[in-house]
């Protein structure tokens, strides 16, 4: 598969365990945050977004954080399976332009 | 299948020979947009479009042009390419926006030597 890139900070979790991984965002105007799921040699994935009037927001074994205060947002995933084993990053969007920053990403990797 | 496709999916070419990475969408999406992906660095954008005939500069277009003479197509032309720009570059469509779900294509992996 395509390699997403090196040095990516790496989180390792046993299988059942909860993850979560954190990512700082850069621009206080940004006003929609999304997290992405890429697997090796795939696209990225849109798993869960959040806008900026909230500060919690859950799915489907996920939860998003976000903490304007310091530009912090964290992904949540209860019961880690392998198949979570990916690249994650957030982007960020603000309110007045229509660009997208992304995060380097952290990779997960998930213990058996 | 509601999906993009991009090709080719490798690609090794010299420099300054000019190519054409293909990008196709059926979900009848409005928004259509290429990123680049380089270890360290993330996804950057390097053009959008909005809707047909509509593009816009990203934050790295020097090198690269784009067209949207269809819906569904958004192709990336590098006119002359250049070593730096030997990278991961994936496709994605949306409804209308950004801030509606972004579906990405499986990726092109260019080098130019």
């Amino acid at each position: 598969g395509e390699s997403v890139g090196l040095h990516l900070p790496t989180l390792s979790v046993q299988e059942g365990d909860n993850s979560i991984i954190n990512c700082a965002y850069s621009n206080s105007a940004s006003d929609y945050f999304i997290w992405y799921k890429q697997e090796s040699g795939k696209g990225p994935q849109f798993i869960i977004d959040i806008r900026s009037n909230m500060d919690k927001r859950q799915g489907q074994r996920v939860t998003v954080l976000l903490n304007k205060t310091v530009k912090h947002l964290s992904l949540q995933i209860a019961a880690t399976q392998p198949g979570d084993s990916a690249v994650y990053f957030c982007a960020e969007i603000g309110t007045s332009y229509d660009k997208v920053i992304f995060g380097p990403g952290t990779s997960l990797s998930v213990i058996p | 299948e509601a999906q993009v496709t991009q090709n080719p999916r490798y690609l090794i070419t010299v420099t300054g020979k000019k190519l054409t990475v293909t990008c196709s969408q059926n979900m009848n999406h409005e928004y259509m947009s290429w990123y680049r992906q380089d270890p360290g660095l993330g996804l950057r954008q390097i053009y959008y479009s909005m809707n047909v005939e509509v593009t816009d500069k990203g934050d790295v277009p020097e090198g690269y042009k784009v067209s949207r003479k269809e819906k569904r197509n958004f192709p990336l032309i590098l006119e002359s390419p250049s070593p730096n720009q030997t990278s991961l570059y994936f496709c994605a469509s949306s409804l209308s926006g950004l801030r509606n779900e972004q579906y990405f294509g499986p990726g092109t992996r260019l080098t130019v030597t």
